[in-house]
């Protein structure tokens, strides 16, 4: 079974621009979540869609918003970027929803804003 | 306040030496999750282990074996004879029953195992 795969897996952008990554769930699972990673701040919750609907949100700026396809792709916006948003943005996919499920991590998208 | 502390940053062992790896959490639901995953250099979160909260059995796999104590709030991560390909950042997390999906991450711990 293939893994979660997240496109591009680099990106340079400059301050203002948008950016727009993808990410691509186990095949079955219906649960995708968002989580941005950097060294000050670690890992931290973003978004999680579950049926083309978003289930949950961390706390993050309206900057960052996500949708999910019906054949549970998922895809991730930023707007008017800042410095700050330099980090790997990591996807994860589940096969059922709620806390009991382990998640499975893509390769991470590398955002660098210049 | 932290949900999941790790408190070491940086480990380093030589190789063949165990090594414990400590995670304590902070929730006030009685049904939780907790997780481990490796991070390797090329960053993809690799799953290792997941446990409930009623579920304080320990468990072994392997070389990597898992105390999880209640009353400490820990869930500590334990490597036998360590290996060189044991180096990586390892990542508690838990999850609760009411922010379904959502993982809170430590911070994470650096291990470098020296052949």
């Amino acid at each position: 079974k293939a893994g979660v795969t997240q496109t591009p897996r680099y990106l340079i952008k400059t301050r203002g621009q948008q950016v727009t990554l993808s990410c691509s769930p186990i095949s079955g699972h219906r649960s995708v979540s968002w989580y941005q990673q950097t060294p000050g701040q670690g890992l931290q919750f973003l978004f999680e869609y579950f049926s083309e609907t978003q289930r949950n949100k961390g706390n993050f700026p309206g900057r960052f918003s996500g949708r999910q396809f019906s054949n549970s792709r998922s895809e991730m916006n930023v707007s008017t970027l800042e410095l700050g948003d330099s980090a790997l943005y990591l996807c994860a996919s589940s096969g059922r929803q709620g806390s009991a499920s382990e998640q499975f991590f893509g390769p991470g998208t590398r955002l660098t804003v210049l | 306040a932290q949900k999941v502390t790790q408190a070491q940053t940086e480990i380093s062992v030589v190789e063949k030496e165990d090594v414990t790896l400590d995670c304590v959490y902070e929730t006030r639901d009685t049904t939780y999750y907790l997780f481990w995953y490796k991070q390797p250099p090329s960053g993809e979160l690799v799953f290792l282990i997941r446990r409930n909260s009623f579920d304080e059995q320990n468990e072994i796999s392997g070389r990597y074996s898992w105390n999880f104590q209640k009353s400490t709030s820990s869930f500590n991560f334990t490597i036998t004879a360590s290996q060189v390909v044991d180096s990586a950042v390892y990542f508690c997390a838990l999850s609760e029953v009411n922010t379904g999906n959502q993982f809170y991450f430590g911070t994470g711990t650096s291990l470098t195992v020296i052949p």
